[in-house]
């Protein structure tokens, strides 16, 4: 069965402390691994797509990895306004393009 | 509008009522994903269409759940005899075609609450 896992749960950082969350997955042919920003009260937001290992995206402060196995989002010197939900999503191979989505990451930002 | 817009926002209902949740998609996009989520987790797949055809319900938790789409735009999810487990956060998501890899576009959400 697919699998996606993120850790931490919960992340608090200082503003400028850069860090990783990670997204480890099991899925059978993966088709795309996506990420999510999603604030409270709020629906995802799309992040970036990554469809083969080796695979890099950025955006501002964010930098998305891909692997086999697992996709780290970097995120560089964040800010406050980066606090939020981060989740990671893969599409399967015998999927009807539906998403299995990670349980997020909580990312606090403390000024 | 420019994204994808859901209907009521917030919808409160005592168990047993019929509740109906709308979703429109950003225009002209082909493909349509109801998703719930609950509290603390991520989203979890219910149902998806392309155009007006409902190609895969396979995330409907029971027969108590249905959807729609009868023109290909708006989409309606409805829940008969609310059940207090249903309280979650209801997401609709429009991607542009009928391909996979495609990244879904989603709406805030509606907030259901069951008394």
């Amino acid at each position: 069965e697919d699998q996606v896992t993120q850790s931490p749960e919960a992340l608090r950082l200082q503003e400028g402390e850069s860090s990783s969350l990670n997204c480890s997955y099991t899925v059978s042919g993966l088709r795309g691994l996506f990420w999510y920003r999603q604030d409270p009260g709020k629906g995802p937001e799309f992040l970036f797509t990554l469809y083969s290992a080796g695979e890099e995206k950025e955006k501002e402060r964010l930098k998305a990895t891909l692997t086999k196995k697992e996709s780290f989002l970097h995120i560089t010197a964040p800010k406050p306004e980066d606090s939020a939900t981060y989740l990671c999503a893969v599409q399967a191979g015998g999927s009807n393009n539906d998403m299995r989505f990670g349980a997020g990451t909580r990312l606090t930002v403390k000024p | 509008g420019a994204g994808v817009s859901q209907s009521p926002r917030y919808k409160v209902a005592k168990r047993g009522q019929d509740v109906a949740l709308r979703c429109d998609p950003i225009s002209g996009h082909v493909s349509l994903f109801w998703y719930q989520q609950a509290l603390g987790q991520g989203p979890e797949f219910l149902t998806y269409f392309q155009n007006e055809a409902q190609l895969d319900k396979s995330g409907l938790p029971s027969d108590r759940f249905f959807a729609e789409r009868p023109e290909g735009s708006v989409s309606t999810l409805k829940i008969q005899r609310t059940q207090q487990e249903d309280s979650a956060v209801y997401l609709c998501a429009s991607s542009q075609g009928a391909r996979s890899n495609q990244p879904q576009h989603f709406g805030d959400g509606t907030r259901l609450s069951i008394l």
